[in-house]
């Protein structure tokens, strides 16, 4: 069956670029969505089909996808990016998310 | 503003069924289908699966299969989820969340509904 690989988690100093990867086979042929998840709250969306933001996601969120990777990037970190990330795609008539991302903000 | 708001928690003993609601607010509810998604705590989350918000048609995760029913009240914008035989280890966070013709992403998200079975 077909697996998302996310690493557990990511750090990242203020105001850098924090870089969350998805891997599996071909995803780059599969359309990705992400999500970002606070503690106790719900998932927003903040990436779908590889690279569009939806509305009122800042521009510092982006997403690409390519290979067997798909990447969400967020340039000038900022406490309040702190969260879990998960990536998702929806193939063979079933979803599929990634284990999820912790990113931590130094 | 698109919403959707979902039933409270819930504690059911083993071998019991919940049934969660969402109701949606903002949108076209015949438009779009619902997908539900689970949460257990600590964990990543589960596509549990989805139903469209036009004719009822369903599409479950095949772990579930048997156990889950998923069903919509199209006059009132609601949809439910029914889960059956429950055990401890489907004590979770149900959520539910829009999605389109198919179950392709998800936005937005209802608030959540615990859901807790005592082992």
């Amino acid at each position: 069956s077909y697996e998302l690989t996310q690493p557990l988690s990511v750090s990242v100093a203020l105001g850098q670029t924090a870089t969350i990867t998805c891997g599996g086979n071909n995803i780059g042929t599969k359309n990705v969505h992400w999500y970002q998840q606070k503690p106790g709250q719900a998932p927003v969306l903040v990436i779908y089909r590889d690279s569009n933001r939806p509305s009122g996601i800042p521009e510092r969120i982006s997403g690409s996808n390519s290979g067997n990777t798909a990447t969400l990037t967020i340039t000038r970190a900022q406490a309040g990016d702190e969260a879990d990330y998960f990536c998702q795609v929806w193939d063979s008539s079933t979803v599929l998310f990634g284990g999820g991302t912790i990113l931590t903000v130094l | 503003q698109v919403q959707l708001v979902q039933s409270g928690a819930e504690v059911k003993k083993p071998g019991a069924s919940v049934k969660v609601s969402c109701k949606a607010s903002g949108y076209s509810f015949t438009s779009y289908g619902i997908s539900w998604v689970r949460q257990a705590p600590g964990q990543g989350l589960e596509w549990m699966g989805w139903i469209s918000g036009y004719n009822g048609n369903t599409k479950y995760a095949q772990n579930l299969q048997g156990r889950v029913t998923m069903t919509t009240e199209t006059f009132t914008s609601t949809a439910y989820m029914e889960l059956r035989s429950l055990r401890s280890d489907d004590t979770a966070v149900y959520y539910c969340a829009r999605s389109g013709w198919e179950p392709d992403w998800f936005d937005p998200w209802g608030q959540g509904t615990p859901v807790t079975v005592p082992s």
